[in-house]
Order: structure tokens, then sequence, then C-alpha cells
């Protein structure tokens, strides 16, 4: 089966400086790699996906996601941190047709941001 | 923009009251889903939806059922409430074929006393 792990339940990074949201992914097959935000008591947001192509992928608020396949990897970056990214990130991975491609996803990463 | 809409934000309900969550899409999408989100274990996939009046079994799809008679709208359904199912539940849509972006409801938080 497809999935995705999230090593870390929380990260705590200070305003301005760079943040790393990590994701490891066991895929059979190529991965199909989303990244989605929640913010308290709403959905999730789509932010980013790989599918396939360059492996540096860019998406909304100023976030990117690097794709390493030999590290099996699929971390989200962003270079200078702001206290409004605090929120739950999670990583998912495409399952395949006969879940009507639903999306397997991690436990979840909780973002702080630091004045 | 692809809106999602969720009957609810918030519900309270009883142990074995039937409930029902509905879930309305705007972009025409063929496939729906309901996943349920409990602390530290991430979304779990209910039930999802390819086509009207098609519906599959997901990862947890124990005291549930589900209802898609209209392409738009994905209904979940307790069939008798349980404390167990307390939960934030969430629904999604997207296009047919694998590459394609879910997008999310805002959720409706299910409380069962």
């Amino acid at each position: 089966a497809q999935s995705v792990a999230q090593p870390e339940d929380q990260v705590n990074v200070a305003e301005g400086n760079p943040l790393t949201v990590k994701c490891t992914y066991s895929v059979s097959g190529n991965p199909y790699l989303f990244w989605y935000v929640q913010y308290p008591n709403r959905g999730l947001q789509f932010l980013l996906k790989y599918i396939t192509g360059d492996n540096l992928v860019k998406g909304s608020y100023g976030f990117e996601a690097e794709f390493n396949k030999s590290q099996t990897s699929f971390h989200l970056k962003k270079p200078s941190a702001l206290v409004s990214d605090s929120a739950l990130y999670f990583c998912a991975v495409r399952d395949g047709p006969n879940s009507g491609y639903a999306l397997n996803f991690g436990k979840g990463t909780s973002l702080l941001v630091t004045p | 923009d692809v809106k999602v809409t969720q009957s609810s934000r918030y519900l309270v309900k009883r142990t074995g009251e039937k409930v029902f969550l509905e879930c309305v899409q705007d972009m025409d999408h063929e496939n729906m889903f309901w996943y349920r989100q409990d602390p530290g274990l991430g979304l779990r996939l209910i039930y999802f939806s390819y086509d009207v009046k098609m519906k599959e079994k997901g990862d947890i799809p124990e005291g549930y059922s589900v209802s898609r008679e209209k392409k738009e709208r994905f209904s979940l359904i307790l069939e008798s409430a349980s404390t167990n199912q307390t939960s934030m539940y969430l629904c999604a849509s997207s296009r047919g074929g694998g590459a394609e972006t879910q997008y999310f409801g805002p959720g409706t938080r299910l409380l069962v006393l």
C-alpha cells in the first residue's frame, strides 16, 4: 500500500527563519505526492503536489517541496517563516484506482512559528 | 475557485441517533470522498464515490453508509451514532483521474453523547 510518514509531531521555528517539515514515502511505482495545510477548525487547503518532472515544486503562500527519489522524501520548505504559517501540515500520497485515487495521509505535523 | 460545502460545522447528537452529513461541490467533479480526522491518526478514508449512485468502501466503513443521488452531492450517514464516532468529518472532491487535486470542505465536528 502507498503510505507516507511524518516523523515530527511538532516543528518550532522563529519568524524569519527557514522552515522544513519532513515527509517520507513508501510506494510501489511512481509516487504522486501532496501537501495540505489545516488552520484551526478548518478544512484542508491544498499547497502543492508532485506528479512528475522538476524535483522542486513551488506552491501556494511561498511554500515549496523537494522530491528526492533516492531518499524517498518530499520535504516541505519555506525560506522565511511567518507567524501566520502556524498550522497543521499534512503530507499525502495518492492511492491506486481501487480507492478512486484517494489520498493516504501522514499523521500531520504541527508547525509553530514564534515572533 | 472550487467550492466544497458541508451542511454543518458543528453537530451534537445522542447515541443511537441516525445522523446525516451533507456535502456539496460546485465544480462538476466526478470523485467525492468522506474522511474522518482524529488527533494522531491523520485522515482516514470512510467511503468514496466515482459517479452518481456509485459508492465504494474505504478503510473504515463500519458504522457508516453513503448516498450519491446527484453528481454534486455526497451524503454520509451514521446509521446509529456511537460515542466512538465523535470526530471531525471532512468531505473532498476531485476530477476523475489519478493526478487530480482533491479539494476539501470546511469539515463537520461531530460530538456523540
